[in-house]
């Protein structure tokens, strides 16, 4: 079984919506959260960690549910360049040690 | 700003040949990663190194090496590159809880 599942998309969305992307992760003992943005042919960037009680950055919120061993990201008011693949990261126990989804790809259009 | 670089953006190799990918990085992070990223499967990590001459395994070392003889610089070896090597590279260096990658190395292996 994979550490991080993510679907894989893609999510086509038009400029204004609203899109929400879940990743399930395996090891409850999981300590650290993060969402990560590829774009294409990029290197990956840290786009926000995820705190148990929720976090929010301008139009994007990041939400932990322990319980059912997933977080999740929405975005709002989508934007062409909102356009990339979201990447889950997950770091069990050991600092060094990070488990990142396969990436979920959105494309946001006109 | 954290600067990350490698060595190569693209390379094309032999089977059997041994092949060199370097990354230095200029935030003097101790930590330091090497991950391939393949589609549909994420970014797995090769090695680690936590302080210079101090490595520990991934999840996939099989095939690989690295060697850090100065903080900034955190070499993979592959002793004798394979067709399945084929991939992209991605060093990264941790600041914090954040990591920071470079640009990528795709290595095709023939």
């Amino acid at each position: 079984r994979k550490e991080v599942e993510q679907d894989p998309g893609p999510f086509n969305v038009p400029e204004g919506a609203t899109v929400a992307f879940n990743c399930t992760y395996s090891n409850s003992a999981s300590q650290s959260f993060f969402w990560y943005r590829q774009d294409c042919r990029k290197e990956p960037k840290l786009l926000m960690s995820v705190y148990s009680s929720g976090n929010e950055d301008g139009r994007f919120t990041a939400q932990l549910n322990r319980a059912s061993q997933y977080i999740s990201l929405l975005i709002r008011d989508s934007k062409l360049s909102d356009s990339a693949t979201y990447l889950c990261v997950v770091n069990p126990y050991n600092f060094n040690k990070f488990y990142f989804g396969s990436g979920t790809k959105l494309n946001v259009k006109p | 700003d954290v600067k990350v670089t490698q060595s190569s953006r693209y390379l094309v190799k032999r089977t059997g040949e041994k092949v060199f990918l370097e990354c230095v990085q200029d935030m003097d992070h101790e930590n330091m990663f090497w991950y391939r990223q393949d589609p549909g499967l994420g970014l797995r990590l090769i090695y680690f190194s936590y302080d210079v001459k101090m490595k520990e395994k991934g999840d996939i070392p099989e095939g690989y090496s690295v060697s850090r003889e100065k903080k900034e610089r955190f070499s993979l070896i592959l002793e004798s590159a394979s067709t399945n090597q084929t991939s992209m590279y991605l060093c990264a260096s941790r600041g914090g809880a954040e990591q920071y990658f470079g640009p990528g190395t795709r290595l095709t292996v023939t």
